[in-house]
This record gives structure tokens, sequence and C-alpha cells, in this order.
């Protein structure tokens, strides 16, 4: 299976809002509603934001919201602060019990 | 809340098997998937496999063959075995729940695995 295609960098400034693409297949993000956004600060562990294409966790601020269309899933970051700066992952469920990740992309707050 | 800790050796030999212990703590090994996703240094997460509460292992096609997640209700861990290591295989090692079809919602911080001899 092949990793989902993010662009590798993104930038906005702050109070901006700023779109992170996420482009697999009709075998993965197209078949399922199972997307998922984890974001991750350098030298931490990846924390979960969006899960099933556009539910956040309790605790996830609003400002993260997610979407799907066709085979692209989408993450908005919406009034862009300082410490959105971090790297943000997508995944996707793929059938048969597998999973693939996106190859990653690094939002910069200007 | 929920708590995972990865441990296990740091460095590993070429061609020997890498293994890595998650305790889970504040929480039940019950109706989860117990998950084991690596990180190269400096590159994207990669999904390595998981294992349901009942206790089927799951495999990323990539890496089926030389990889078995194995799981110990009594200890409230579940470990991960790596056969036939090579420099690619040298990443940061992370364990975490996932919810079934849905979402790895708790991490462990982390444990970097290098391979070298």
């Amino acid at each position: 299976q092949s990793a989902l295609t993010q662009p590798p960098s993104a930038s906005g400034s702050p109070g901006q809002s700023v779109t992170i693409s996420c482009t697999g297949t009709s075998s993965d993000v197209g078949g399922y509603n199972y997307v998922s956004w984890y974001q991750q600060h350098p030298g931490k562990a990846p924390k979960l934001l969006i899960s099933e294409v556009n539910k956040r966790p309790s605790g996830v601020p609003g400002r993260f919201s997610g979407s799907k269309s066709d085979n692209t899933a989408s993450l908005t970051v919406s009034g862009l602060q300082a410490e959105d700066e971090a790297d943000y992952y997508c995944t996707s469920y793929a059938g048969n019990y597998n999973w693939v990740f996106g190859g990653g992309t690094k939002l910069t707050v200007l | 809340q929920v708590q995972l800790q990865e441990s296990g050796p740091g460095l590993v030999k070429p061609s020997e098997t890498l293994s890595l212990t998650c305790t889970v703590s504040g929480g039940s090994i019950n109706s989860y998937y117990w998950t084991w996703i690596r990180q190269p240094p400096g590159k994207g997460l990669e999904w390595i496999g998981y294992i349901s509460d009942s206790g089927s292992p799951y495999y990323s096609p990539s890496l089926k063959g030389r990889v078995t997640i194995s799981l110990d209700t009594s200890r409230n861990q579940f470990s991960l075995r790596l056969s036939s290591v090579t420099a690619a295989d040298t990443a940061m090692y992370y364990c975490a729940r996932h919810v079934s079809k849905t979402a790895a919602d708790s991490w462990g911080q982390g444990a970097l695995v290098t391979v070298s001899s």
C-alpha cells in the first residue's frame, strides 16, 4: 500500500486559516470515513486532533476541523496561533485491518 | 487517564531481533486495539500493526513476515518483535491505544531503537 499524499509544507500568519490536504485512493480515504489527523511537536509523541474525518476529541480546540471529498481529506486550522506550528499527519483505514499514513506536513506560523 | 510506556533495548545489532514492550496503566486492555507505530529520524509515521483485546494480531503488509505483536492481559502489556533488522529499522517506536476503526487516541512517549553493530 502507498502512503497518502500530503504537501510537505504549509504556512500562514497568526489569525489566518490554513488547509492541509491528504490524498489517497478509493481503497483508503475514498472508501472509508476513518480518516484521522495527528499533530506532532518536535521531540513529542503525536496527538490526535481529528478522528472519523471530522470528529474532535475532547480538549481539541474548535479551530481544528476536518472534511473529506472523494479521495481527498482536509484539515483546516482557523485563527492560526503560534503553538499550531508543528508537523501534521493524516491516516486512513485501508481495509483488511490495515492503516496507512500520509508523509506529513510541516506547518509554519509566519 | 490511560498511560502507555515503551521499554526495551535502545541498541540492536543488524540481523538480530528488536523487542519492545508497552505497559498500559490507568485503564483496561479490554475494548481496544493496541498499536505499534514507528518514525525513522527526520521522517514520517509508519503503522506497524496492532492486536485486539482478544489477542488477534494484524500487521502492515510491508512488514509482515518479520513482525510479531503479542498481548499479556495479566500484566496489562503488549509487545513488539521485529526480526532480521537492518539500519532501515532505526526509528522511534511508539505504542498507542487504537479505538477500533477510528483512531489512536493515546500514545506512549516513544522509544528510540538504533540498529548498529
